[in-house]
């Protein structure tokens, strides 16, 4: 079945580190999208690519960085400089551009991120 | 602006009581809009979506949503609320080509739906 798949399901990580969560899909969609949702806050768009090669910064973009160098794959590093990177993190894609509009998004289970 | 907003962050019902999550949006350009559901430390699942034609939308375990252009609204309804139903509710809208969020959702801040016995 298609889908797309977030590793892993729990992830700890020390003061200063970079950690990177895994984002896989096999839904043959352009569109991937990485949000930070914290209890009360909804979803917060932190990147998004609409292409391989290709990514824009979304609201809270700082601190966090990604790659999209396979149209199947599209990692997210949270990095040292993030502040307060304690949060679960959805993925999710798409079909590119219009198709949104009558197809919307598919999600990923999420990763929980907690530093310790 | 183009926007989103879900009146009521906390909903609480009884269970075999109706259950209304509202939901409306602003702007000129006609919308598509989105029902998702989020149950504990999951990913989000489609319930419902509306796009064109038939304004009242059926989704998955028995919710609806009606889009209302002249309320700009498309609140959820079920007729009644089972214990399972308790989860956090989003609503989401894209405004195709003529919006300034072309080819991406904007996102309600969610309610959350507690159900009693």
């Amino acid at each position: 079945d298609g889908g797309i798949t977030q590793s892993p399901k729990y992830l700890f990580r020390k003061e200063g580190q970079n950690v990177t969560l895994s984002c896989e899909q096999n839904l043959n969609h352009d569109a991937m999208y990485w949000y930070r949702q914290d209890p009360g806050q909804g979803l917060r768009l932190i990147y998004y690519s609409q292409i391989v090669n290709d990514f824009q910064k979304g609201d809270i973009a700082e601190g966090y960085s990604v790659s999209r160098e396979k149209k199947e794959s599209f990692p997210l590093t949270v990095t040292s400089a993030q502040k307060n990177p304690t949060a679960f993190y959805l993925c999710a894609s798409s079909p590119r551009g219009v198709m949104t509009e009558t197809y919307g998004y598919t999600f990923g289970s999420g990763t929980r991120l907690t530093v310790v | 602006a183009q926007s989103v907003t879900q009146l009521g962050s906390h909903v609480s019902v009884s269970e075999g009581a109706l259950v209304l999550l509202r939901c409306n949006y602003s702007s000129s350009v006609p919308p598509y809009l989105f029902w998702y559901v989020q149950y504990p430390n999951q990913g989000l699942q489609l319930l419902l979506k509306y796009t064109t034609g038939a304004t009242l939308v059926k989704g998955i375990n028995g919710f609806e949503a009606e889009f209302k252009k002249s309320e700009t609204s498309f609140h959820l309804t079920k007729p009644s609320a089972h214990m399972s139903d308790a989860a956090e509710y989003f609503c989401a809208v894209t405004w195709g080509a003529g919006g300034t969020s072309y080819g991406k959702l904007t996102f309600g801040q969610g309610t959350i739906l507690t159900v009693h016995p």
